[in-house]
């Protein structure tokens, strides 16, 4: 069965360190890649998507995220992170042409103390 | 304006009563979806919905039945309420019928809790 995992399920890190949450995705056909950001109290956001191209993709608020096939990752990254990025970090995967079905990951929460 | 926006935020309610959850998106978006979180946080699609057509519909009980009166308002009726059904239900859209190139633009989610 299709499924997504994140590695972690809650990180602390203090401000300006660098940040990187793992996903791993199984599946051996064509996917899209997303990550969502959901913050206290508020809907799940985009973070940044991956379709085709350049594997590795920028999102919003200094997020990146590198897409490595053989590894059936799709990690996200950011070089120094801040206190308004406390939130809950959620990887998804659409499998091609299957109606627009989103597998999330469990999730990990983020904690940025500051 | 609130792109996708679902009705009410919070329900608590007694097992075995029936219970609707409204969604409402003005994106202009064909499909419309639900999703379920469950308490270890995994989101889990439940229906889509295409211009009204139901398109994608997993392995859900039949007491949830999904509405779409017109192809910007997809709503979820549940019957017979069980503690089970204790979650937090997220309604979706996007563009495409498909969904394969767009994002899905998610709703602020309605936390049921069935006592």
């Amino acid at each position: 069965a299709q499924s997504v995992s994140q590695h972690n399920h809650h990180v602390i890190l203090s401000e300006a360190a660098s940040l990187e949450l793992g996903c791993n995705y199984s599946y051996g056909g064509t996917v899209n890649l997303f990550w969502y950001v959901q913050y206290p109290g508020q809907h799940l956001q985009l973070l940044l998507k991956y379709f085709s191209g350049d594997p590795l993709v920028k999102g919003i608020k200094g997020f990146e995220a590198e897409f490595i096939k053989s590894k059936f990752s799709f990690n996200l990254r950011k070089p120094s992170v801040q206190w308004s990025d406390t939130a809950e970090y959620f990887c998804a995967v659409m499998i091609y042409n299957q109606g627009g079905k989103l597998i999330f990951g469990q999730g990990t929460e983020l904690s940025v103390k500051p | 304006d609130t792109a996708v926006s679902q009705t009410p935020k919070y329900l608590v309610t007694q097992m075995g009563n029936d219970k609707s959850i409204k969604c409402e998106q003005n994106l202009g978006h064909d499909t419309m979806y639900w999703y379920k979180q469950d308490s270890k946080k995994f989101l889990k699609i439940m229906f889509s919905y295409n211009n009204k057509e139901l398109i994608i519909n997993e392995t859900v009980p039949n007491r949830f039945s999904p509405k779409s009166p017109d192809k910007a308002h997809l709503n979820l009726h549940i019957n017979s309420l069980e503690l089970g059904d204790s979650a937090v239900y997220f309604c979706a859209s996007s563009q495409e019928r498909t969904g394969d190139t767009g994002e899905l633009f998610f709703g602020e989610g309605s936390r049921l809790t069935v006592l």
